[in-house]
């Protein structure tokens, strides 16, 4: 296994498209996580799951950000209406509970213009 | 409110000396303490944790110290080389098992 995979690496979209982002874990990793991270900040928690359920959502996820794990594999991430606040890396991060650390993915920068 | 704080944006630090990265954190529910490393264009790499119950954690050339009283831990390299110029970040997470980053630190290492 290559580890955590995002596709795409990057993302242009005019404001209010609506974009999807997928991640693909490292196979034996039952949680995933998704982040986003903006300049000279480090990652922010947006939501992770176990196997297919959704287990917590940041109050930074607002209602135009969905994400799904259907089948406890791969993960999407959808924002509609994309705003330009929307712009930054979104990376994505799995691991096996209880404590083992996460292994994030290169992440996929969206721009918003 | 910033749970995990790393107040140094960047350091620079000769090659093959001992470079120290600090970082703080008010969160007293946090119970296992991580560091990663971030190079442009790729996402963050773990590098080593430290449990709450230790003081002391050793993996080859990087040692992280954990002063629970202090609500401080470090991340010692050395000694440095320039493959480890990169951003490292200091995180959290307690029972909840959710990471909190601080913002970074931009580490130089200077030929």
């Amino acid at each position: 296994d290559t580890g955590v995979s995002q596709d795409p690496r990057h993302k242009i979209t005019k404001r209010g498209q609506n974009v999807t982002f997928r991640c693909d874990p490292i196979s034996e990793h039952n949680r995933l996580y998704w982040y986003r991270q903006t300049l000279g900040q480090g990652p922010e928690f947006l939501t992770y799951f176990q196997n297919e359920a959704q287990l917590e959502k940041s109050r930074l996820l607002s209602d135009r950000f969905s994400a799904e794990r259907p089948k406890g594999s791969f993960s999407t991430l959808e924002i509609q209406r994309t705003e330009q606040g929307d712009s930054a890396m979104y990376l994505c991060a799995s691991s096996r509970p209880p404590r083992d650390e996460q292994y994030f993915g290169p992440g996929t920068r969206l721009t918003v213009t | 409110d910033q749970q995990v704080k790393q107040n140094s944006p960047s350091l620079s630090v000769q090659e093959g000396r001992i470079s120290i990265l600090n970082c703080d954190y008010t969160n007293s529910m946090f119970d296992y303490f991580l560091w990663y490393k971030k190079y442009p264009a790729e996402g963050p790499t773990f590098l080593i944790s430290i449990s709450s119950i230790k003081d002391k954690n050793e993996d080859g050339r990087f040692t992280v110290f954990l002063n629970k009283s202090a609500k401080h831990l470090s991340l010692h390299i050395v000694p440095s080389q320039p493959g480890d110029s990169a951003v490292y970040f200091c995180a959290a997470t307690g029972r909840d098992d959710k990471i909190i980053f601080g913002k970074g630190t931009r580490l130089h290492i200077l030929p």
